[in-house]
């Protein structure tokens, strides 16, 4: 059982267009971070949230924490082809001294 | 250096075969993880090392996987008598201060088992 879900799975989309992914989970966690990764290379942070309701934005990024610290979104406003990569959403759950876990990560494509 | 480095950066090895994989973290990082990232997945997590405590090795797939960690510096994973299913990439992370802030990754080893 994941712990993580993440949707969709694949998404390809036309520069400028506008995209949602979500990351779902049945637990509470501390905190949700957003990892970028391009082929090749590792997971590079882009934002961690840690308060329920909580909204960051980073350029054409928009990040939302749920209020029940269960799930969050990643908005991008319109996307460019440098967007194009895996998008992965890790936790610390609320409860024990576990390490981070990731979802499966949404692999977007935008195309010129 | 700057950042996590890991080597080998590839492998093909044979069924059967040993392999030991290692990780360099960034210096005065605390936490080391290491994870497994299937073709087109996500990042399965295997064992991580804080500090001087014991190892949590919940994630590790079965006994042929093993990890240690010198202090707070170098890290080695060692897969015994590979299989095709341990076909991945393996990547290493580190850490300040363990579940808290960023995680750092390397580039990964990318194991391919014939």
């Amino acid at each position: 059982t994941q712990l993580l879900e993440q949707s969709p799975q694949f998404l390809s989309i036309q520069e400028g267009e506008n995209l949602t992914v979500y990351c779902n989970s049945s637990s509470v966690f501390s905190s949700l971070q957003w990892y970028r990764q391009e082929p090749g290379e590792g997971p590079v942070l882009l934002v961690t949230v840690v308060t329920g309701g909580e909204v960051k934005k980073l350029k054409r990024l928009t990040f939302q924490f749920g209020d029940a610290r269960k799930d969050s979104s990643l908005h991008i406003t319109a996307a460019q082809p440098g967007d194009t990569g895996l998008y992965l959403c890790a936790g610390f759950r609320d409860s024990g001294n576990t390490p981070l876990v990731f979802g499966k990560g949404t692999r977007l494509s935008v195309i010129a | 250096g700057a950042g996590v480095s890991q080597s080998p950066s590839n492998k093909v090895t044979e069924k059967g075969k040993d392999v030991e994989l290692r990780c360099d973290p960034i210096s005065g990082h605390t936490a080391l993880y290491w994870y497994r990232q299937r073709l087109g997945q996500g990042l399965e997590f295997l064992i991580y090392f804080q500090g001087n405590s014991a190892p949590d090795k919940s994630g590790l797939p079965s006994d042929r996987f093993s990890a240690e960690r010198t202090g707070e510096s170098v890290s080695t994973l060692t897969i015994q008598r590979t299989q095709q299913e341990d076909s991945a990439v393996y990547l290493c992370a580190s850490s300040l201060v363990f579940r808290i802030g960023e995680l750092f990754f390397g580039e990964g080893s990318r194991l391919t088992v014939l």
